[in-house]
């Protein structure tokens, strides 16, 4: 059964810190990973990564995908409180049009 | 990107009933996708709806409990039938664009509260 894995479900730090979210993924026809910032209601796009070893950034954001290892991580430097918010890793097969998500990591940054 | 807007943005209703949900989007998209997250857990398809033809619906997912329409291609409803509180949740409207249409988008949201 194809599935997304995030790790950890949950993590609070200090603003400040540097965090490493963690997803992995076990589908077939893999198109493409996506990473999403959710605060109240609706998911924002923050990466979509299809090759594996290329990092992408946006401020204090960075990600990168490992297709060996079928897993991406998602960094955040520096952190603020308006970091704090949960972040959802999904993955989009080839073979339909369809994503599916992982359960979430729940970050909390705290002053 | 589309802009997506959904109405209403959240309500309260009473078990037994039948809440319908609109989604606008500003651009004509050939695939709208419905999602629903319960509370404490992440985002699940309930199914795909393009112009013209039926929805497809995800496994668990069913047309008598959450039939949908989609009459044109900015527009599309999703309605809840027969409530009961398992369907407190929030129900997502979503598309794909971005350069090559592989980028993921959602609109606002609607919270529902079944009681």
């Amino acid at each position: 059964e194809d599935k997304v894995v995030q790790s950890p479900l949950s993590l609070v730090v200090h603003e400040g810190d540097t965090v490493t979210l963690n997803c992995s993924y076990e589908v077939t026809n893999f198109r493409s990973l996506l990473w999403y910032k959710q605060e109240k209601k609706a998911p924002t796009f923050l990466f979509m990564l299809t090759s594996s070893g290329i990092e992408k950034k946006s401020g204090r954001l960075s990600s990168i995908l490992d297709k060996k290892e079928l897993s991406s991580i998602l960094n955040i430097t520096a952190t603020q409180t308006g970091d704090s918010a949960i972040y959802l890793c999904a993955v989009d097969y080839r073979s339909a049009s369809k994503i599916i998500f992982g359960s979430g990591t729940r970050l909390s940054i705290r002053p | 990107s589309a802009v997506i807007s959904q109405k209403p943005s959240r309500d309260i209703c009473q078990r037994g009933t039948s809440l319908t949900i609109q989604c606008q989007v500003d651009s004509q998209v050939t695939m709208m996708f419905w999602y629903r997250q319960q509370p404490g857990q992440s985002l699940t398809l309930i199914a795909t709806a393009n112009q013209g033809s039926e929805a497809t619906y995800e496994s668990g997912f069913v047309i008598d409990k959450f039939p949908i329409s989609r009459p044109n291609l900015t527009f599309s409803t999703l309605t809840v039938s027969n409530m009961s509180p398992e369907d407190s949740s929030i129900y997502l409207c979503s598309l794909k664009g971005g350069e090559n249409y592989n980028e993921q988008f959602f609109g606002p949201g609607t919270r529902l509260t079944v009681l």
